[in-house]
């Protein structure tokens, strides 16, 4: 098992351009989540899908993060325009529940993506 | 709402020796699960224990367990026989519709 991929590793980007974050979960994993950890604020749960279906994007910050996942294989979070204040490391995690509960259900992490805005 | 609280910023611990770091979590919700997991330097984050609330007994996962106390809402990590590997930040989570995460203790054990 390949574990989750994240893509790029590192990406250093000037403020206002666009960014876009790639993810494969595990295969046959039916969540998806996406977190972003700094200093200041821990980990945060920005949004989570399930089968591919967006269930709760209550934590993205604001109207620049969208996220999609197009097929159960693919995920991406895009900022766009970026601002310094984005600058952290994104981690996707993925589940699976096997049609169970997913309070149960332990995530797998990606190893991150750190970003930084300047 | 869930919330997850560790108030250990820092812990040292002496090479072979126990160590317990404290969780507490707070929500109405009945049925929900409590993880740990280890963020070493490198950054990945490690899955070490679950604990269901319905679970009568503590989980415990090589020298890992937790030391569950519902009725106090605690879920503190125990790790026995601490080894220098085990230098790293520990996060402790709660699970119902999500996973919500504490701020993390940051573990350093001394040779």
């Amino acid at each position: 098992d390949a574990g989750v991929i994240q893509s790029p590793r590192h990406e250093v980007t000037e403020m206002g351009q666009e960014v876009t974050l790639r993810c494969k979960p595990i295969s046959g994993h039916d969540y998806l989540f996406w977190y972003r950890q700094t200093m200041m604020r821990g980990l945060e749960l920005l949004i989570y899908f399930n089968n591919n279906v967006p269930i709760d994007d209550s934590g993205m910050p604001e109207d620049r993060f969208s996220a999609k996942m197009p097929n159960a294989s693919f995920s991406t979070l895009k900022i766009q325009p970026s601002e310094p204040r984005d600058s952290a490391v994104y981690f996707c995690a993925s589940s699976s529940t096997g049609g169970g509960l997913l309070y149960n259900s332990p995530l797998h992490f990606g190893n991150g993506t750190r970003l930084t805005v300047t | 709402a869930q919330k997850i609280t560790q108030t250990q910023p820092g812990m040292f611990v002496q090479e072979k020796e126990a160590v317990t770091l404290d969780c507490t979590y707070d929500t109405s919700d009945q049925s929900y699960g409590l993880f740990w997991y280890k963020q070493p330097s490198s950054g990945e984050m490690i899955f070490l224990i679950y604990q269901g609330s319905y679970d009568e007994q503590n989980a415990t996962e090589g020298r890992y367990s937790l030391n569950f106390q519902k009725a106090r809402k605690s879920a503190n990590l125990v790790i026995s026989a601490s080894q220098l590997g085990d230098s790293a930040m520990y996060f402790c989570a709660i699970s119902r519709r999500n996973l919500i995460f504490g701020k993390g203790t940051k573990l350093s054990v001394k040779p």
